[in-house]
Formats: structure tokens, C-alpha cells, sequence
């Protein structure tokens, strides 16, 4: 299967660290695209390849991958990191594009 | 300023057309792959189409195979997307991206498709 599979919702306590999961066979062979996007905005890059972050992108976030299995992590979350988050990745033709479902973040 | 606007949204009966424009500017346009990704209403991303930088290739998401062509036309900086025989479940934000390979680094405003009769 090609499709990325994540929780619909996550919250998390001010300050403390959250991890959002994107679970999919293909995240075997390529590196998930983590994007954030805002109510009324369009999705906006955050992360991307092993663990790199666009200019501008908080060092609070990052992210990881292991197996079928990749990861968004924010440690210390803010109230500006409430959001929806989506991952993304190639199918396994490499030209076909695939999002997760997207997990809405709650910062309590 | 590396920017990209679409245009072209708006309501259209079922089994209507429409074409989509996205004006991209602060970039060599040519230098890279484009894609046009939607949002169905309270719903998540669906990558809906890609073009390689020269216009060569193009790839389709299953579920708007032969009803969607995606072009662009390098000296005019612009993508486009032609849709045809909509449907209601077409209804959506449709955004523009620019293709960095290891993600989606610029995206447009988004302009909004109605297909309701």
C-alpha cells in the first residue's frame, strides 16, 4: 500500500514535547515531507529529508524515522505550533505523491 | 520575492469545466517540477497532479485520471490545470506547489472550486 496513515488528533501540554506519527510501507524507502498548516492558510514546509527544517523553522521541531515509521517531534511546544500537521511522500513509482490524513494539534 | 497566485476558481454546475492558472514569479520557473494539490472542505491534502520542469512528463492521481490535464508554459511563468466532467467531490481549495524534490517549499494562496448545481 502507498498510503500514510496518521492519528487524527494529538494534544499536547505547553511546553511539553509531542511526537506525530506518519506510518507507511513506503516510508521504507523514501524520507517523509512534514508540512504545518493554520486555519485559513495554506500548508507551509517544516521539515524534510533525515532531519532538516526550511529557513525559518524553529529548532523545536524536528523530525526522525525508523522502519515503516516517521516522526515529527516538537519539544517545548508553543501555542503558535497548534496546527495541522501532514506528512507526505512518493509512492513507490516515484512520481505519484502521497499525504497522511493529517493530525490536527491541540497545545493545552 | 519567490511567489506563486493562482486563479481561475469559482462555482461550476456538475459536468462543467474549468481552467486553473498559477503565476509564478522570484524563481527559474523551468528549473523545476509543479504540482497542483487540493483541500476538500473541513478535509485533509490530496496531491492531485505533477509536471516536470520541461512540461514532458505529467502524472495523475487515479482518482482524476482523463478528466484533468496539467500544462504549463515555461516562457509565461505559469501552470495551468484543465478540468473537465467535474463532479461535486471535485470541490476543493486548489493550491499550486512548487516541487523541491525533498518536499513542497513554495505554495500558492490556494483558489477555490464549487461544482454544485
Amino acid at each position: 500500500s502507498s498510503g500514510l496513515t496518521q492519528d487524527p488528533a494529538v494534544s499536547v501540554a505547553l511546553g511539553q514535547t509531542v511526537r506525530i506519527t506518519c506510518q507507511g510501507e513506503i516510508l521504507r524507502n523514501y524520507y517523509a515531507s512534514w508540512y504545518q498548516q493554520k486555519p485559513g492558510q495554506a500548508p507551509v514546509l517544516v521539515l524534510y529529508g533525515k532531519n532538516n527544517r526550511p529557513s525559518g523553522i524553529p529548532d523545536r521541531l524536528s523530525a526522525s524515522s525508523s522502519g515503516n515509521t516517521a516522526s515529527l517531534t516538537i519539544t517545548g511546544a508553543q501555542a503558535e505550533d497548534e496546527a495541522d500537521y501532514y506528512c507526505n511522500s512518493r509512492d513507490s513509482s516515484g512520481n505519484h505523491l502521497v499525504f497522511g490524513g493529517g493530525t490536527k494539534l491541540t497545545v493545552l | 520575492e519567490v511567489q506563486l497566485v493562482e486563479s481561475g476558481g469559482g462555482l461550476v454546475m456538475p459536468g462543467g469545466s474549468l481552467r486553473l492558472s498559477c503565476a509564478a514569479s522570484g524563481f527559474p520557473f523551468s528549473s523545476y517540477s509543479m504540482n497542483w494539490v487540493r483541500q476538500a472542505p473541513g478535509q485533509g491534502l490530496e496531491w492531485v497532479s505533477a509536471i516536470s520542469g520541461s512540461g514532458s512528463y505529467m502524472y495523475y492521481a487515479d482518482s482524476v485520471k482523463g478528466r484533468i490535464t496539467i500544462s504549463r508554459d515555461n516562457a509565461k511563468n505559469s501552470l495551468y490545470l484543465q478540468m473537465n466532467s467535474l463532479r461535486a467531490e471535485d470541490t476543493a481549495v486548489y493550491y499550486c506547489a512548487r516541487d523541491a524534490y525533498y518536499g513542497f517549499d513554495v505554495w500558492g494562496q490556494g483558489t477555490m472550486v464549487t461544482v454544485s448545481s
